[in-house]
């Protein structure tokens, strides 16, 4: 089974913190995913890399970056934590290989940031 | 840009009763992929069920399927026999055939089964 483990469950940081956020997958997926889930607004997408050293920004990059040096792990980074950071932050990866499970997405449980 | 629409914030039934959950997408493409994922209460999200809009037959997957609309751009799950262990956040989302790999979701529905 495809297993995304992301490094924290609950992280609590002051504003103006950096905090960093890890993702590791096993499966040798391409394709990993950061997405931001709030009451209300669903899932939104981050960032995303299909390769080692890329990236892509996705709907609402604004006070995040990203880092992938190795294809399985995938890190976000929020520079300088704002309160309005405060949210479940969401790892995912997906195979890109032909005839796999084209699109489905692999998720980790999840890391809630709260910034005060 | 594509969009996914869940109208139904929360949803609740009895015990084996049988629901379902409503979305719609806009898309100008003509092949694309849908999915319902699933997010128990603190555990991760997982796939449920997925449809190829190419494929005019309707995806099942034991007491899940969907009716997919695609003229009317709509993809509804249904649940027939819903259990406690159905109780969730439900996401509908949507992806390209090809291009970018990434999913674009919905808001979410959180369906509660009462006992």
């Amino acid at each position: 089974d495809v297993k995304v483990t992301q490094s924290s469950r609950y992280l609590v940081k002051r504003t103006g913190e950096k905090v960093f956020l890890e993702c590791v997958q096993d499966m040798d997926h391409e394709n990993m995913f950061w997405y931001r889930q709030d009451p209300g607004l669903g899932l939104r997408l981050i960032y995303f890399s299909y390769d080692v050293k890329m990236k892509e920004k996705g709907d609402i990059p604004e006070g995040y970056s990203v880092s992938r040096e190795k294809k399985e792990r995938f890190s976000l980074i929020l520079e300088s934590a704002s309160t309005n950071q405060t949210s479940m932050y969401l790892c995912a990866s997906s195979s890109m290989l032909a005839g796999g499970p084209t699109g489905e997405l692999f998720f980790g449980e999840g890391s809630r940031l709260t910034v005060l | 840009a594509q969009t996914v629409t869940q109208s139904q914030p929360e949803m609740s039934v009895q015990e084996a009763e049988t629901v379902t959950l409503s979305c719609t997408y806009d898309t100008s493409e003509n092949n694309y992929y849908l999915f319902w994922y699933k997010q128990p209460p603190s555990r991760q999200m997982i796939l449920v069920i997925r449809q190829e809009a190419y494929k005019q037959q309707n995806a099942t997957e034991n007491r899940f399927s969907v009716n997919f609309q695609k003229a009317a751009k709509s993809f509804s799950l249904k649940i027939s026999d819903s259990q406690l262990g159905d109780t969730a956040m439900y996401f509908c989302a949507f992806k390209r055939y090809q291009g970018a790999q990434k999913l674009v979701f919905g808001q979410g529905t959180r369906l509660t089964i009462n006992p």
